[in-house]
């Protein structure tokens, strides 16, 4: 069955401090991969994505996000959160027709 | 417009009401998607159109939800005969071509039904 998990709910950084977001899928095949942030009042929005190729992956806001076929891992990590970083992360399996499967979402809170 | 716009953002209806949420969808794009965000959880996917063919209603909870995107372009989630688990949010997301790439996602329409 396809699946993507997401082992922390709710994640407190200072500001200033990395970050690094878990994300486990279950997938039967090559998977491709997504991260999206959404913040309150706000769409979602995609940070970066993995698809084939380089398994580090540059994203947006200095976001970056490493694919580990072994550990079926595909973490979010910033080295210096900024306060508007405050928000809930997805990470998403995009299954054969392009539907999204997604976490249950992590929400980051930035302590000043 | 330059992104994904839904309406109404905000809808409250009794229940047994019927309501109907839009969505228009990046001009040109393709494929449109619509999925069911509960308070607290992950969005979970509703149904797929590639034009105006629905080519997949695995989602939808129930036969009280239809959706339809009749000349391909802009597509309306309806929710018959609404119950209080209805309460979500409803994301519609497109992409420029079918199958794999990433969507774009509107702002959503939260439902409150009392």
């Amino acid at each position: 069955a396809q699946s993507v998990t997401q082992p922390d709910i709710h994640i407190t950084v200072s500001e200033g401090a990395s970050l690094e977001l878990r994300c486990n899928y279950s997938y039967g095949a090559t998977p491709y991969l997504f991260w999206y942030v959404q913040s309150p009042g706000q769409g979602l929005q995609l940070l970066l994505k993995y698809f084939s190729g380089d398994t580090l992956v540059q994203g947006i806001k200095g976001f970056e996000a490493e694919f580990k076929r072994s550990q079926s891992s595909f973490n979010l990590r910033k080295p210096s959160v900024h306060w508007s970083d405050a928000a809930e992360y997805f990470c998403l399996l995009s299954g054969n027709t392009g539907k999204l499967i997604f976490g249950q979402g992590t929400t980051l809170q930035v302590k000043p | 417009g330059a992104g994904v716009s839904q309406s109404p953002r905000y809808k409250v209806a009794k229940r047994g009401q019927d309501v109907a949420l839009r969505c228009d969808p990046i001009s040109g794009h393709v494929s449109l998607f619509w999925y069911q965000q509960a308070l607290g959880q992950g969005p979970e996917f509703l149904t797929y159109f590639q034009n105006e063919a629905q080519l997949d209603k695995s989602g939808l909870p129930s036969d009280r939800f239809f959706a339809e995107r009749p000349e391909g372009s802009v597509s309306t989630l309806k929710i018959q005969r609404t119950q209080q688990e209805d309460s979500a949010v409803y994301l519609c997301a497109s992409n420029w071509r079918e199958g794999l790439n990433e969507q774009y996602f509107g702002p959503g329409t939260r439902l409150t039904v009392t």
